[in-house]
């Protein structure tokens, strides 16, 4: 199998400017998970998957992003409008059943910069 | 809510070690625990993922052990390498939707 497969690997882009990151997760797996990495505050949630419906997304930070997953092998995570203090790593992770028996497999995450 | 707490943060040792970095959780009504390596610059790598039911799990060099009811995870390490220097993360999976919380992470580096 290939993996979790996240794209683009970078990203750099205007303030104000739309941003829209992308992510397989690994065929057969039935949820999927987008974080997102700072120096400042490590690993976040952001939203939580399960058979392509939201369940948590507390951890999206306000409206400007969004994310969708329309079928079982493909999600994205949408910023609009950018802003420089969005600039992290973001990180897609799928799993089967919750991960409760076989844990979780993450991309190599999107590196987005916004100036 | 749960938080997961790495000591140390960082750690430099010479190569031929054996070491231990901790991992605390303060819900210890966990489903399972995951310790993740992350080189600079990559994504994470799964390692080991322990099982609320077990207490410990290994893979060539590297043991983890869990103890749900002191909320505590172990790494070890044995006879450390410079090839290990990483950034080591555990997630603990806990409440009804089984979400990872991760720690800060342990930043190893083994020197030759």
């Amino acid at each position: 199998d290939a993996g979790v497969i996240q794209s683009p690997r970078h990203e750099v882009t205007e303030m104000g400017q739309e941003v829209t990151l992308r992510c397989k997760p690994i065929s057969g797996h039935n949820s999927l998970f987008w974080y997102r990495q700072t120096m400042m505050r490590g690993l976040e949630l952001l939203i939580y998957f399960n058979n392509n419906v939201p369940i948590d997304d507390s951890g999206m930070p306000e409206d400007r992003f969004s994310a969708k997953m329309p079928n079982a092998s493909f999600s994205t995570l949408k910023i609009q409008p950018s802003e420089p203090r969005d600039s992290a790593v973001y990180f897609c992770a799928s799993s089967l059943s919750q991960g409760a028996t076989y844990g979780y497999t993450f991309g190599s995450g999107t590196r987005l910069t916004v100036v | 809510k749960q938080e997961v707490t790495q000591i140390p943060a960082a750690l430099s040792v010479p190569e031929g070690e054996n070491l231990v970095l901790n991992c605390s959780f303060t819900d210890s009504a966990i489903y399972n625990l995951q310790w993740f390596r992350q080189d600079p610059g990559k994504g994470l790598t799964s390692l080991l993922l322990i099982q609320s039911s077990q207490r410990e799990q290994t893979s060539g060099r590297l043991n983890a052990s869990l103890d749900k009811s002191s909320g505590r995870s172990t790494l070890y390490i044995a006879a450390s390498q410079p090839g290990d220097s990483a950034t080591y993360l555990c997630a603990a999976a806990s409440g009804g939707s089984y979400i990872p919380t991760f720690g800060r992470g342990t930043s190893l580096i083994v020197h030759p």
